[in-house]
């Protein structure tokens, strides 16, 4: 089985460009998470789905962030324009959820991660 | 909200010495999960403990969830070079709330 798969591995951008991140999830789960990890902040959760329909988008930094998941199999985090400050490591992760009101409290299996590089 | 705790953030031990990462939370949980990330790599699964006071081994790792289930521990016998990376504890707690990821421990094993 395909685990959970993340495009592209790598980007580099300039300062002020569109970044798409995109992350098509284990088939089967229902919930689908996109994380964040710096060095300084560690892993930050930023948006999470369950069913395709955002939960909790809390922890999107601001505007210039954006997260969409039209289908089960397939969410994109935009950035738009990108800055330096957002360097980091995007992962998604996918689960099964079996919490109440659409937590997810199972495992979460992680992508392979995105660098994002902006200059 | 829920929070919870790591300690230490960083660990640098002489290999075949013990290590050991802690686990804090603010709220009962009702499981707690350990995850690895090697270096460039992503958190992946280790194992789930569920019940108060339970004890898991996976070969050099013993998980422990503490009696209270507020707390849980990672110990490492007798380091070895593979076991570099970041341990993750990640909890839930007994409203069902989300699965809610500590900081993390970060090991460094010296050979």
């Amino acid at each position: 089985d395909a685990g959970v798969i993340q495009s592209p591995r790598h980007e580099v951008t300039e300062m002020g460009q569109e970044v798409t991140l995109r992350c098509k999830p284990i088939s089967g789960h229902n919930s689908l998470f996109w994380y964040r990890q710096t060095m300084m902040r560690g892993l930050e959760l930023l948006i999470y789905f369950n069913n395709n329909v955002p939960i909790d988008d809390s922890g999107m930094p601001e505007d210039r962030f954006s997260a969409k998941m039209p289908n089960a199999s397939f969410s994109t985090l935009k950035i738009q324009p990108s800055e330096p400050r957002d360097s980091a490591v995007y992962f998604c992760a996918s689960s099964s959820s079996r919490g109440l009101a659409g937590r997810s409290t199972d495992t979460q299996y992680f992508g392979p991660g995105t660098r994002l590089t902006v200059l | 909200g829920q929070q919870v705790m790591q300690i230490p953030q960083y660990q640098h031990v002489q290999e075949g010495e013990d290590f050991t990462t802690y686990c804090n939370s603010s709220t009962t949980l009702s499981n707690i999960q350990w995850y690895k990330q090697r270096p460039g790599g992503h958190p992946v699964f280790l194992i789930q403990l569920v019940k108060s006071g339970e004890v898991k081994k996976q070969k050099r790792l013993t998980f422990q969830f503490g009696e209270a289930k507020k707390n849980s521990s990672l110990h490492i016998t007798a380091t070895q070079t593979t076991d570099v990376g970041t341990y993750f504890c990640a909890g839930v707690d007994n409203a069902g709330n989300m699965l809610t990821f500590g900081g993390g421990t970060r090991l460094m094993v010296k050979p």
